[in-house]
Formats: structure tokens, C-alpha cells, sequence
């Protein structure tokens, strides 16, 4: 099994604050990792696929970035909003094939 | 519309008796694969497939049988449930191996099994 842990748990945020939480990986045999936005009562819908070290990528006012040799992902929201309550998961993917997702952090935007 | 859909969205059932949860997607994809959601434990791999007829085990496939005969469908049998295998079930698909391409995964709507 793979190891992969998000941080924190959970985390509450004033509407209009900026937030990041971090999902950590093995560092070696890296091949993608994946985040997804997942709403309560929904199905988890994918957010970024990042596969080069270095990577950023940016979807409105989230963003995320990678660092592959010391094994971590930011996710970054800035000026959170009350639709941005969700639980955002990563999914490390190894050279392998094999494929293990974070437990989540669970996001509450209070207005 | 491209989707991923799953049968039954509900289902209680008893220790023993054999149950099918069905998975169909209608984006021609390669890839696809069930994950069960337990609290404080994320979504874990159960089986994938890469193609028709090429299944393998994921994190915790004890307990758990798939077939892939169609490109379409991926099937999740449980020959003999148990109580700890009630949970909220998802199926994914994806073009290819997630990652592949920059491919991601899309998700079905979610299956919540209780077994008694």
C-alpha cells in the first residue's frame, strides 16, 4: 500500500480568506497526481492531473503545485467562497499502475 | 451526455446473498475501475480494468469479483456480502490509465450498500 497522506484533516475558512493544504507521496516512482474536488452527495469530479516536477496549474481561484522529488502537492484557494465547501482529494498514481488516494481535506467556508 | 452511471443508487441487502452492482459508461473508455469510500479512510482501490477482458486486483479486493466482457460495463459482484462490506461504492472510468495522456478519472453517482 501506498502512502499517501493529506493535511490537514480538516479546515474551516472565512469567506474571503486564502487556504492550502498539502497532499504528500512516495518520491520515488512517481508517474501523476491527480486532484479532485469531491461536494457532499456528489461523485468526485477532477480538478488537475500533474505529471512533471514543477508543475502549477490554476482553475479560477484554485491552484496547485508539485514538487515530485521531495514527495508533495499544494493545494491552494484563494479568496475562499461558501460554494468552495467541499472535501478535495489527491491520487497519486506510480510508475507501476498503482493508483492510492489520500483520505481528504475536508474544506467548510463559513460566510 | 458523456456519463458514468451505476445500479442500484440504494441498496440493503442480507449477510450471504449474492448481489451485482452494475457500472456503464458511454464514453468509449479504455479504463475503468471501483473504489469504495469508508469514513476517515478515503476512496480505496478495489479492482481496475484496462481493457476488455484485462481485470486486476486493487487495494482490497477480498470479498469482491468483477468481470470486464464489454468495453461498457464493469460489473461489481459480491458472491457473499458481508457487514463489513457496507459502504458507498464508486465506479470510475477514464480514456486510458489514469495520468496517460493527462487523462483523469470520471466518476459514477455513487453506491450506498448496507448489509445486515
Amino acid at each position: 500500500i501506498l502512502n499517501v497522506e493529506q493535511s490537514p484533516q480538516s479546515l474551516h475558512v472565512q469567506e474571503g480568506d486564502s487556504t492550502n493544504f498539502t497532499c504528500s507521496f512516495p518520491s520515488s516512482n512517481f508517474y501523476a497526481l491527480h486532484w479532485y474536488r469531491w461536494e457532499t452527495a456528489k461523485s468526485p469530479e477532477a480538478l488537475f492531473v500533474m505529471t512533471l516536477n514543477g508543475d502549477e496549474k490554476k482553475k479560477g481561484r484554485i491552484s496547485a503545485t508539485l514538487n515530485t522529488k521531495e514527495g508533495y502537492s499544494y493545494l491552494y484557494i484563494k479568496g475562499s467562497q461558501p460554494e468552495d465547501s467541499a472535501t478535495y482529494l489527491c491520487a497519486f498514481i506510480d510508475g507501476w499502475g498503482k493508483l492510492q488516494f489520500g483520505a481528504g481535506t475536508q474544506v467548510v467556508v463559513t460566510p | 451526455e458523456a456519463q458514468v452511471t451505476q445500479n442500484p443508487r440504494y441498496l440493503i441487502t442480507v449477510t450471504g446473498k449474492k448481489l451485482t452492482v452494475t457500472c456503464s459508461q458511454n464514453m468509449n473508455h479504455e479504463y475503468m475501475s471501483w473504489y469504495r469510500q469508508d469514513p476517515g479512510l478515503g476512496l480505496r482501490q478495489i479492482y481496475y480494468s484496462m481493457n476488455v477482458e484485462v481485470t486486476d486486483k486493487g487495494d482490497v479486493p477480498e470479498g469482491y469479483k468483477v468481470s470486464r466482457k464489454e468495453k461498457r460495463n464493469f460489473p461489481l459482484i459480491l458472491e457473499s456480502p458481508s457487514p463489513n462490506q457496507t459502504s458507498l461504492y464508486f465506479c470510475a472510468s477514464s480514456l486510458s490509465f489514469p495520468g496517460r495522456l493527462r487523462e483523469t478519472q470520471y466518476f459514477g453517482p455513487g453506491t450506498r450498500l448496507l448489509v445486515l
